[in-house]
């Protein structure tokens, strides 16, 4: 079935460091493909998107894309602030043939000073 | 302000007390969606709703229920709760797109402890 992989956090930056979350996806199909960041006591809030191959979506700095020959949607930023401290999710959908979203476990970023 | 209402936010049960989450949108989603956040686990969905009058089991219905009341109104019922149950529940909706994709929505979420 469809499944979504990131890396393993926790994972501690200093300000203005440049960040890389992995993910790697599995679908039969042409899922759509998501990140999602969580603040502390929050829910999740989409980050950013992409629904095709080669697609890049960016938000706030992020970026992501969409690679397909690699089955990967890696999560990056050049410069990390304070503020960038949550957790992030890796999620994919594939509503031609479910209307289910599945999620990586989450990857928790802690950014110093 | 538009988006996902739960409530309540914060509950404390003992074991076997039932009780109910309840979950509104208002932005006329079809699809709606209940999940549990454990640490380490990730989200894990537990019950979903495609559309009004259909509900399906996701990858832990055990010891849940789900009814959706209307379009809006997606609740979740703990009938005899256990310590297992204590997490973070997230309910969610899609049915908007956004530039091609289907986007979920999130609640902020509702924290229960079983004793």
């Amino acid at each position: 079935g469809d499944s979504v992989t990131q890396m393993e956090g926790p994972v501690t930056l200093s300000e203005e460091a440049f960040l890389t979350i992995n993910c790697t996806y599995t679908a039969t199909g042409y899922p759509s493909l998501f990140w999602y960041v969580q603040y502390p006591g929050e829910g999740l809030q989409l980050l950013l998107k992409a629904t095709k191959a080669d697609d890049k979506g960016s938000n706030k700095g992020f970026e992501a894309t969409y690679r397909k020959e690699t089955t990967s949607f890696h999560l990056e930023k050049g410069s990390v602030q304070v503020s960038d401290s949550a957790v992030y999710f890796c999620a994919l959908s594939d509503l031609g043939r479910s209307n289910q979203f599945y999620f990586g476990t989450g990857t928790s970023l802690t950014v110093i000073p | 302000n538009a988006g996902v209402t739960q409530t309540p936010k914060f509950q404390v049960l003992k074991t076997g007390q039932s009780m109910t989450l309840q979950c509104a949108q208002d932005m006329n989603h079809n699809s709606m969606y209940w999940y549990r956040q454990d640490p380490g686990m990730g989200l894990r969905l537990i019950y979903y709703s495609a559309s009004e009058g259909t509900t399906d089991k996701g990858e832990v219905p055990n010891g849940y229920n789900v009814s959706r009341l209307n379009k809006r109104e997606f609740s979740l019922r703990l009938e005899s709760a256990a310590p297992s149950q204590t997490s973070v529940y997230f309910c969610a909706s899609s049915g908007g797109q956004i530039s091609g994709a289907n986007v979920l929505t999130f609640g902020a979420g509702s924290r229960l402890t079983v004793l």
